[in-house]
């Protein structure tokens, strides 16, 4: 079936620093979302990508769809974007796939 | 505008018992997804509909679960016979029928002893 690799599986970073998240995936997808799952467990949503590049505030994700692949960026992190990401790619039916999610840890 | 409403938010039962999970869609979203999550790993489809007709229920444990959506706008998704291996958060989800955003609801935590 479908599979999509996620990486890193856990990620420290300083505030004020900045880091990416990829994921990879085997198949073509028509489209990528990211979430961040917050404290109370609920799925936000970030991004929905069908091709090129969307920035808002300190996140910026890609989406290549020839090349299989999204990224997830964080600039300037703050203590307020803790939580595990996923990257979610949008198949036949708009059923999502997802990655196994990333554990991000800002610490001051 | 209104997001997916689930509920109950959470829930503990027993081996062998049963349980309802209830889903209203966000207006005019004609697809409505279940999805499992387990502990520590991303969402899994479990069944998926458009309007009042199941897609794709091929990862739904036919068994001990099932999936309605009658009038192609609340749905309801029940396990039958509850074991520990279902404890999961169970997380409904919709779209409108063309490939564009999903939005999740809150889910409902089950915890199965």
């Amino acid at each position: 079936g479908d599979q999509v690799e996620q990486s890193p599986s856990a990620l420290s970073l300083h505030e004020g620093t900045g880091s990416a998240l990829r994921c990879n995936f085997t198949t073509t997808m028509r489209a990528v979302q990211w979430f961040r799952k917050n404290s109370r467990g609920s799925l936000i949503n970030l991004f929905y990508l069908a091709s090129g590049t969307k920035e808002n505030g300190r996140l910026k994700s890609a989406f290549d769809s020839k090349e299989r692949y999204s990224t997830l960026h964080i600039r300037d992190a703050q203590l307020e974007d803790s939580g595990t990401y996923f990257c979610a790619f949008n198949s036949a039916g708009n059923k999502l796939t997802f990655g196994i999610g990333t554990r991000v840890l800002v610490r001051p | 505008e209104a997001g997916v409403t689930q509920s109950p938010r959470y829930a503990v039962l027993q081996e062998g018992q049963a349980v309802s999970f209830w889903c209203d869609p966000i207006s005019g979203h004609d697809t409505l997804y279940w999805y499992q999550q387990p502990r520590d790993q991303g969402p899994q489809l479990l069944v998926y509909f458009r309007d009042e007709a199941v897609i794709d229920n091929s990862q739904l444990p036919s068994d001990r679960f099932s999936a309605v959506r009658p009038k192609g706008t609340n749905s309801t998704l029940k396990i039958q016979s509850a074991k520990q291996g279902d404890t999961a958060t169970y997380l409904c989800a919709s779209s409108p029928s063309t490939v564009t955003e999903v939005f999740f609801g809150k889910g409902t935590r089950l915890t199965v002893v």
